[in-house]
């Protein structure tokens, strides 16, 4: 079966631009997660759906960035005014629930490299 | 807060074994993950340990978890070239129920030929 997808692979945009990244998780998985990867160090979390609420968006660095899952499925990364410090990999994983057993073991998808210019 | 440390740069020679080993601090961890990133590739999951077992064996993966001293390793059998790559030990929040992962800032394993 198909695995979490992301949309596009690459983007590059000049600082003060709007962006949105797309991730289409695996079907079924109803908690779906956004996370940053900035060059040479680990993801970093920033926002948890389970299905179509944001349960936990603890993470998001300021009110630049948002995000959305309407349908409970595909997921949209929105940030606002881009700063070149926000260059880095999104990453998004799903799972089948998040309750702590062997069935939230998350899934990744490829990610989207922004670059800010 | 939680934090995940794991040493930078390992370089062993194929067909040695490799072992990468990782610390964290959040004790209320239910599972603790292994996982694999190739150059300009995303994450995939190598193996998991369920925070009440001490070891657990996949074919020429070996984790080792010392609860106690909040210590993990990853022992690879017979190191290939194909195993180099970034590796990223992770823990599960275990302060909230939103299964968030805590990373490392990986371990870069080269093997030489």
């Amino acid at each position: 079966g198909a695995g979490v997808s992301q949309t596009p692979s690459n983007k590059v945009t000049e600082k003060g631009k709007y962006v949105e990244l797309r991730c289409d998780p695996i079907s079924g998985h109803t908690a779906l997660y956004w996370y940053r990867q900035s060059l040479g160090q680990g993801p970093e979390f920033l926002i948890y759906f389970q299905g179509t609420g944001a349960a936990d968006d603890s993470g998001l660095p300021n009110d630049r960035f948002f995000a959305v899952r309407p349908e409970g499925s595909v997921s949209t990364l929105k940030i606002q005014r881009t700063e070149r410090g926000d260059s880095a990999v999104y990453l998004c994983a799903s799972s089948l629930s998040s309750g702590g057993g062997v069935a939230d073991t998350q899934y990744f998808g490829p990610g989207t490299r922004l670059t800010v210019l | 807060g939680e934090d995940v440390e794991q040493s930078l740069f390992l370089s062993v020679r194929e067909g040695d074994s490799s072992v990468i080993n990782c610390t964290y601090t959040d004790s209320s961890s239910t599972y603790l993950y292994w996982y694999k990133q190739e150059p300009g590739a995303g994450l995939q999951l190598l193996t998991y340990i369920f925070s009440n077992m001490d070891m657990k064996q996949d074919q020429r993966l070996t984790v080792l978890l010392n609860k106690k001293d909040k210590h993990l390793s990853l022992r690879i059998a017979d190191t290939q070239t194909g195993d180099s790559a970034i590796y990223f030990c992770a823990e599960s929040d275990g302060s909230s129920n939103t299964g968030k992962l805590i990373f490392g800032q990986g371990t870069t394993l080269q093997v030489k030929p």
